[in-house]
């Protein structure tokens, strides 16, 4: 079944440490996109990708860094300049950006506890 | 700068009662229209979209949503919930000039017997 992958689940960090979420579809998606939820704040964009090698800020990336080498995998670092990293982390993927490729699909999320 | 507001953050109705929440845009061309669904600790699912075309959209799970030029909206609904379809509700906006989805606050939707 296509679809994505987000892992682990739960992630738990010390503070001061940079910690990485894995995000992997097999949907043959051009664009990859990384989001924080926080209750009663819906959904910021952390950063996106619309091609392999290319990636852009998105509302709140201070504090995170992002690779794609890769056309299916985004994987998202947390580092300890983040500094409120606590949150619930959703990956999405759409087909492209532009006319038709808006629809997005995410994955289930890692909800990332830093004490 | 497009935006989208969820009046609502907390609907409670009872199971077979009908069911709307509002969604109301801000942008000055006709933008693109989702709403998405999400259960506890889970990704978020497309329940619908509106690109262009027909007002009434249909989606899964039997929810339709209405756009409303007039009004910026685009409100969802649904004539008989199910206690099933408690779960959050986020409605989306994109406009062809920002390289982004902007998303609502969500609505929770809690389903009595």
């Amino acid at each position: 079944d296509g679809g994505i992958t987000q892992s682990p689940k739960y992630l738990f960090r010390k503070e001061g440490q940079n910690v990485t979420l894995s995000c992997e579809q097999n949907l043959n998606h051009d664009a990859m996109y990384w989001y924080r939820q926080d209750p009663g704040q819906g959904l910021r964009l952390i950063y996106y990708s619309q091609i392999v090698n290319d990636f852009q800020k998105g509302d709140i990336a201070e504090g995170y860094s992002v690779s794609r080498e890769k056309k299916e995998s985004f994987p998202l670092t947390v580092t300890s300049a983040q500094k409120n990293p606590t949150a619930f982390y959703l990956c999405a993927s759409s087909i492209k950006w532009g006319k038709g490729g808006y629809e997005q699909y995410f994955g289930p999320g890692t909800r990332l506890t830093v004490t | 700068a497009q935006s989208v507001t969820q009046p609502d953050i907390h609907i409670t109705v009872s199971e077979g009662a009908s069911l709307e929440l509002r969604c109301n845009y801000s942008y000055g061309a006709t933008p693109y229209l989702f709403w998405y669904v999400q259960s506890p600790g889970q990704g978020l699912q497309l329940l619908l979209k509106y690109f262009s075309g027909d007002t009434l959209v249909q989606g899964i799970k039997g929810f339709e949503a209405e756009f409303k030029r007039s009004q910026s909206s685009f409100n969802l609904r649904k004539p008989s919930v199910h206690w099933s379809d408690a779960a959050e509700y986020f409605c989306a906006v994109v406009s062809g000039g920002y390289q982004k989805v902007t998303f609502g606050t969500g609505t929770k939707l809690q389903v009595i017997p």
